[in-house]
């Protein structure tokens, strides 16, 4: 079975600064994605960025990138010139590339961007 | 509809009494997931759905949780004697599954309250 660990409930920085939320997983898969979702107060789940396991090019989405370390089972997500409006919880999440393709998601971090 | 939506958006019941939560996926979409997410947890999954196929229940916590999905297209998720720790957020997706990367459209959840 996958798991999906967040080790940090909380941050909170000041409004353009860059934050960095980690993520770390299990898995026996070689083929797999991962996934970063932010959820705002209306609970609205968003994708923020996806990382195909087979690439080794990290995913880049304006000023949302991650940094993919496959060997080490890590998946960051780098926020750059944070806004006010990135203010929500992040939940890092991974998907097998066969069968169901149900999400299994970490615990989040509450994001808060303080102006 | 634009989006995958939930109805009702707030639902409180008495313990023991049986609720129904009903998700209406993007149109066209063959899969629905139904995921459930505890105060302060990340979502875990529950059942899924794949056009004519026996879902997947692997995710179901107990005989109470039961879904079905009528005409492929509505689905409602069905609670049996609610306890106290059937509260939480159950969320809905929905996916178009045609190629290796099918991604989740979420709804707005539906907040059920046991009391």
């Amino acid at each position: 079975a996958q798991t999906v660990t967040q080790s940090q409930p909380e941050m909170s920085v000041q409004e353009a600064e860059t934050v960095t939320l980690s993520c770390t997983y299990d898995t026996s898969e070689n083929n797999y994605y991962l996934f970063w979702y932010k959820q705002p107060p209306s609970r609205q789940m968003i994708l923020v960025i996806r990382q195909e396991a087979y690439k080794q090019q990290n995913a880049t989405e304006n000023r949302f990138s991650v940094n993919f370390q496959k060997a080490a089972k890590s998946f960051s997500l780098k926020i750059s010139d944070s806004q006010l409006g990135d203010t929500a919880m992040y939940f890092c999440a991974f998907m097998k590339l066969q069968g169901a393709q149900k999400l299994v998601f970490g615990q989040g971090t509450r994001l808060t961007i303080n102006p | 509809g634009a989006g995958v939506s939930q109805s009702p958006s707030n639902k409180v019941t008495e313990k023991g009494k049986d609720v129904e939560l009903r998700c209406d996926p993007i149109s066209g979409h063959t899969a629905l997931y139904w995921y459930r997410q505890s105060l302060g947890q990340g979502l875990e999954f529950l059942i899924y759905f794949q056009g004519n196929s026996a879902p997947d229940k692997s995710g179901l916590p107990s005989d109470r949780f039961s879904a079905e999905r009528t005409g492929g297209s509505v689905s409602t998720l069905t609670i049996q004697r609610t306890q106290q720790e059937d509260s939480a957020v159950y969320l809905c997706a929905s996916s178009s599954n045609r190629g290796p990367y099918n991604e989740q459209f979420f709804g707005p959840g539906t907040r059920l309250t046991v009391l």
